[in-house]
């Protein structure tokens, strides 16, 4: 079955530089979340899509914008990069039924800021 | 708010021992899902389980198995006969009962089976 790409897989970038991660959802899925975990921590919710519109935002850093494209792919993009946002980057995604929906993670992108 | 806490930061059982994983959640929503997942080495994050708290009824998936009880908002995860692809790390997430809502995780267990 189909699962939820990310790419790129592994990113070094220099601190002030930006990056751009990319997140193709499962087919006919119409939700995309966005998830940080820094090392040794747990999953922390950044924002979500639904239908290419904002459904909710977490503790997102105002250098980070993402959105979702009419072919439900989403793009995080993150500016003045900073040492601590070295972490793993999850996208998620679901259907909506009208409850809460499972989310089911891509492999992350790995980001690492020297 | 919502919180999902996992005592457990670490336990380490031997090869075909069984063990269970803790989860206590708080939340003020009447109605919830719960879910576990599971982070391999290799870093993806894996859905095992989604159980709604109209449902109490307890699950067993092969050597997986699943108890919850709205009584003490705990939803604890066993794995029977443990084996060495076990080893992960294993979250517990709530989330409220409505569509695309985010995901409140704990800070997770990391199991370790021993061969």
């Amino acid at each position: 079955a189909a699962g939820v790409i990310q790419s790129p897989r592994h990113l070094i970038k220099e601190k002030r530089e930006t990056a751009t991660l990319k997140c193709y959802p499962i087919p006919r899925h119409d939700t995309v979340y966005w998830y940080q975990q820094g090392p040794g921590q747990d999953p922390q919710f950044l924002i979500s899509f639904y239908e290419k519109m904002q459904s909710d935002k977490g503790s997102i850093p105002d250098r980070f914008s993402a959105q979702q494209f009419s072919d439900y792919h989403s793009e995080l993009n993150m500016s003045s990069l900073e040492l601590g946002d070295s972490a793993l980057y999850f996208c998620a995604s679901s259907i909506s039924q009208g409850a809460a929906d499972t989310q089911y993670f891509g492999p992350g992108t790995r980001l690492t800021v020297l | 708010a919502q919180k999902v806490t996992q005592a457990q930061t670490e336990i380490s059982v031997v090869e075909k021992e069984d063990v269970t994983l803790d989860c206590v959640y708080e939340t003020r929503d009447t109605t919830y899902y719960l879910f576990w997942y599971k982070q391999p080495p290799s870093g993806e994050l894996v859905f095992l389980i989604r159980r709604n708290s109209f449902d109490e009824q307890n699950e067993i998936s092969g050597r997986y198995s699943w108890n919850f009880q709205k009584s003490t908002s705990s939803f604890n995860f066993t794995i029977t006969a443990s084996q060495v692809v076990d080893s992960a790390v294993y979250f517990c997430a709530l989330s409220p009962n409505f569509g695309n809502e985010k995901l409140t995780f704990g800070t997770g267990t990391r199991l370790t089976i021993i061969p």
